[in-house]
């Protein structure tokens, strides 16, 4: 069991470019979540979703930031016109099933730096 | 308000010490607690659920619940150098809300004194 795979590791990017994050779950896990991790705000739940379907994306910046879950291996994470305040970790976490006595696995994260 | 709140901010002990963190929820609906340990360059990793008032014990690691007050606490005894780390307090809302999102407390930054 590998855990759950992000890609890349690292991305730099410039000011107003776009930036597009990969997260492969755990294999037979039915919930996926993204959240992001900042020095000042600590760990932030962004979006939810369950079998594929989104289910909760009331962490997400509105205007700039996209989910999508186009098939159970993988997920991405859009951020279009990336600011400087985007700097971030961005980490992926699958859970068996959904429910809050399931344990969500974290990947290692995407550490994204806008210039 | 953070919904979530830890304490200390940070805490040292000496090997083989006991270690102690808490944590505070402000809403009612938080009644499913998780601590995870997030180790540096690592994505957290959970240590242990509590969702029972009382404690519960894994091996060198008890976390202890009060629901009337929504206060958790986890205690680490004979601390040793791969437990320093950064350990969060997240709490995940009742079944039926809507929605599985852990909300995390703060962080406390925990190293051993050599």
């Amino acid at each position: 069991n590998a855990g759950v795979i992000q890609t890349p590791r690292h991305k730099v990017t410039g000011k107003g470019q776009e930036a597009t994050l990969w997260c492969e779950p755990i294999s037979g896990h039915s919930a996926v979540f993204w959240y992001r991790q900042t020095i000042v705000q600590g760990l932030e739940f962004l979006t939810y979703f369950r079998n594929q379907a989104p289910i909760d994306d009331s962490g997400m910046p509105k205007e700039r930031f996209s989910a999508q879950m186009p098939n159970q291996s993988h997920s991405t994470l859009k951020i279009q016109s990336t600011q400087p305040q985007d700097s971030a970790v961005y980490l992926c976490a699958s859970s068996l099933n959904w429910g809050p006595s399931y344990e969500q696995y974290f990947g290692p994260g995407t550490r994204l730096t806008v210039l | 308000q953070q919904k979530v709140q830890q304490s200390p901010e940070s805490l040292s002990v000496p090997e083989g010490g006991m270690a102690s963190f808490n944590c505070t929820s402000s809403d009612r609906n938080f009644q499913y607690f998780w601590w995870y340990r997030q180790h540096s360059g690592e994505g957290p990793k959970a240590l242990m659920s509590i969702f029972s008032d009382g404690d519960k014990k894994e091996g060198r690691f008890t976390a202890h619940l009060n629901k009337a007050s929504l206060h958790v606490s986890l205690h680490i005894r004979d601390s040793q150098p791969s437990d320093s780390a950064l350990y969060f307090c997240a709490a995940s809302e009742l079944p039926g809300t809507g929605s599985n999102r852990l909300t995390f407390g703060k962080g406390t930054k925990f190293s051993l004194i050599p």
